[in-house]
Formats: C-alpha cells, sequence, structure tokens
C-alpha cells in the first residue's frame, strides 16, 4: 500500500524552528517530485514548497521563502520540511503529496498526499 | 501567487448538477493546461478528481467533469450524490509554483 507518514508537528513559540517529515512507503520514492501543502485551522489549502525527484529543482510559496527549506533523502525514502523564523501565520495542518503516478494524475498534479501534521505557532 | 478565486459556497439536489468556478490570471490558469481539482471531506487528506484541466485518475467517478475557458477553469458534478457533499478546492500550475482556489463548500440538500 502506498503511503506518506508526515511527524514532527507540535507547539512553538513564534521566532522558533520546526522540522517536519514525511516517510514514504509502498512505491519507489527516489522516482518521485514532492510537494508540502498546508491548511489553516478552517482555511483552504496553500501551497508551501517542491522538489524533483533528485532534489536538484526547488521552489517556494513567497509567503514562505527565505524562511523555509525543504529537502529529501531518498535512500531513507523521507522528505524534510525546515521551518524557521516561525510566525502565528504558520499555525496549520502540513500535508506532503506527491506529483504521479504520471498515468494517474500527470505530471503536475498532486496524485498522493499523507494524512498531515499540525504546527502550531503561539507563546 | 495570489489565490485563484472560487465561489465559498453551492448547492444542489441529489441528482442535479453543480459547476464550481475556478477564476486565476494568465500567469496561471489561463497560461498552462495543468488545472487539477480536489476533494476533501472533513478532517481527512484532498483527494484528486481532475488533473490536467479535464482527466480523470483512475477510480474516479465520470459524474466529475472539469473545463477551463480563458482564465477560468470549472469543476462540474452531475448527478449530484450524498457523498459528494464536501470542500473543493482548484489548483494550477504556475511554472514556478502551484497556486490552491479558496475552496468551495458542495451542500447536498
Amino acid at each position: 500500500e502506498v503511503q506518506l507518514v508526515e511527524s514532527g508537528g507540535g507547539l512553538v513559540q513564534p521566532g522558533g524552528s520546526l522540522r517536519l517529515s514525511c516517510v514514504g512507503s509502498g512505491f519507489t520514492f527516489r522516482s518521485y517530485e514532492m510537494n508540502w501543502v498546508r491548511q489553516a485551522p478552517g482555511k483552504g489549502l496553500e501551497w508551501v514548497s517542491y522538489i524533483s525527484s533528485s532534489g536538484g529543482t526547488i521552489y517556494y510559496a513567497d509567503s514562505v521563502k527565505g524562511r523555509f527549506t525543504i529537502s529529501r533523502d531518498n535512500a531513507e525514502s523521507s522528505l524534510y520540511l525546515q521551518m524557521n523564523s516561525l510566525r502565528a501565520e504558520d499555525t496549520a495542518v502540513y500535508f506532503c503529496a506527491f506529483i504521479g503516478p504520471y498515468d494517474f494524475s500527470g505530471f503536475y498534479s498532486l496524485g498522493k498526499w499523507g494524512q498531515g501534521t499540525l504546527v502550531t505557532v503561539s507563546s | 501567487q495570489s489565490a485563484l478565486t472560487q465561489p465559498r459556497s453551492v448547492s444542489g439536489s441529489p441528482g442535479q448538477s453543480v459547476t464550481i468556478s475556478c477564476t486565476g490570471t494568465s500567469s496561471d490558469v489561463g497560461g498552462y493546461n495543468f488545472v487539477s481539482w480536489y476533494q476533501q471531506h472533513p478532517g481527512k487528506a484532498p483527494r484528486l478528481m481532475i488533473y490536467d484541466v479535464s482527466k480523470w485518475p483512475s477510480g474516479v467517478p465520470d459524474r466529475f467533469s472539469g473545463s477551463k475557458s480563458g482564465n477560468t477553469a470549472y469543476l462540474t458534478i452531475s448527478g449530484l450524490q450524498a457523498e459528494d457533499e464536501a470542500d473543493y478546492y482548484c489548483c494550477s500550475y504556475g511554472g514556478t509554483y502551484w497556486v490552491f482556489g479558496g475552496g468551495t463548500k458542495v451542500t447536498v440538500l
């Protein structure tokens, strides 16, 4: 079974840091482009960041650029999001999701999502 | 990277059709045929329903259909069923980013 499992969420003070992880199983992780998407409580989805299968191409939303860093370890089938200088508006459930399989979702859509991990930024 | 514009809510009776609009710009919706739609039930992860404007992932009923005209994309749900009651989000690729709509709550009356 294809699975994405996020972890690392929790309560952090404004200005603090947190590192999220997403472990993939049941598929060839190194072949898939990965994304982070977040959802503030009671709000809509917001794309956060993208990383190519090799890690060579990375994109960020303007709202997190310069504060968040996406990375991956294909040997460990893991995706990461290092979040620094956290703000109250970063409070959200953070989902990891992959693009593909290409015959299922094309090359630009998110075919599989994890269940998310909650990040709360508050003093 | 401004959010795409969707109506906050739409509703319909079982068996009816509803259409959700999703308006962006020439930099995203109008510039690429890479609009996708996601269904999200409360407390659940989003599920891909339509990709590349009008294509179905396997397992998605063909009651769901997508289209696009200019900077606006549309999701139509035909033959509305109780289980279709959920939030729906459009999403467009924009070259170096993806952008979601604010979401539309579909209510089955």
